[in-house]
């Protein structure tokens, strides 16, 4: 059975603080990514990564960064957590095939006070 | 750049009705659309998959199509339940690995 899993359902940070997500696919996936979601706002791609050390960056980079080491690892990373980072970050995996399906893991609830 | 439009942004139904979820988006240059449902405060569950090249796709009581030309796409339920209460969401991606998401219709199906 395809499995996205995401370290942490609910977090809480201070602003400044460095904080990791990280997101484990048990399915061989070429391709991760890195969502957030807001209210009103849809998903909106952060990174997004094609290969063991390589990344590319989404439509809203600005804040975080990521890492990939490992095929079936892909780690979100605020490098120093602002209130406006408070959000749902999603993380999904796919294949390298263009006309294959997204699978999500369950989503992590970050709150930065 | 590819923007994604759902109408309506939310929908309630009594059980049993027959409804349809639109998307719409402004490039016709993607590989596939897919329709996503997403509970509250959970990740999104991939429904159906349309390639570029198909019309429609059907699994149970979802039915999905697509006209790539005029950039639309429907996602039919029938007999609706209301465990199919949800946010729906559409995505369509393009070149570049690109995925863009739509902001969702949040269904209601009263019993």
């Amino acid at each position: 059975d395809v499995k996205v899993t995401q370290s942490s359902r609910y977090l809480v940070k201070r602003t400044g603080e460095k904080v990791f997500l990280e997101c484990v696919q048990d399915m061989d996936h070429e391709n991760m990514f890195w969502y957030r979601q807001d209210p009103g706002l849809g998903l909106r791609l952060i990174y997004f990564s094609y290969d063991v050390k390589m990344k590319e960056k989404g439509d809203i980079p600005e804040g975080y960064s990521v890492s990939r080491e490992k095929k079936e690892r892909f780690s979100l990373i605020l490098e120093s957590a602002s209130t406006n980072q408070t959000s749902m970050y999603l993380c999904a995996g796919r294949t390298g095939t263009d006309t294959d399906t997204q699978y999500f893991g369950p989503g992590t609830r970050l709150t930065v006070l | 750049k590819q923007e994604v439009t759902q109408i309506p942004a939310a929908l309630s139904v009594p059980e049993g009705e027959n409804l349809v979820l639109n998307c719409s988006f402004t490039d016709s240059a993607i590989y596939n659309l897919q329709w996503f449902r997403q509970d509250p405060g959970k990740g999104l569950t991939s429904l159906l998959l349309i390639q570029s090249s198909q019309r429609e796709q059907t699994s149970g009581r979802l039915n999905a199509s697509l006209d790539k030309s005029s950039g639309r796409s429907t996602l039919y339920i029938a007999a609706s339940q209301p465990g199919d209460s949800a946010t729906y969401l559409c995505a369509v991606s393009g070149t570049g690995n690109q995925f863009y998401f739509g902001t969702g219709t949040s269904l209601t199906v009263i019993p």
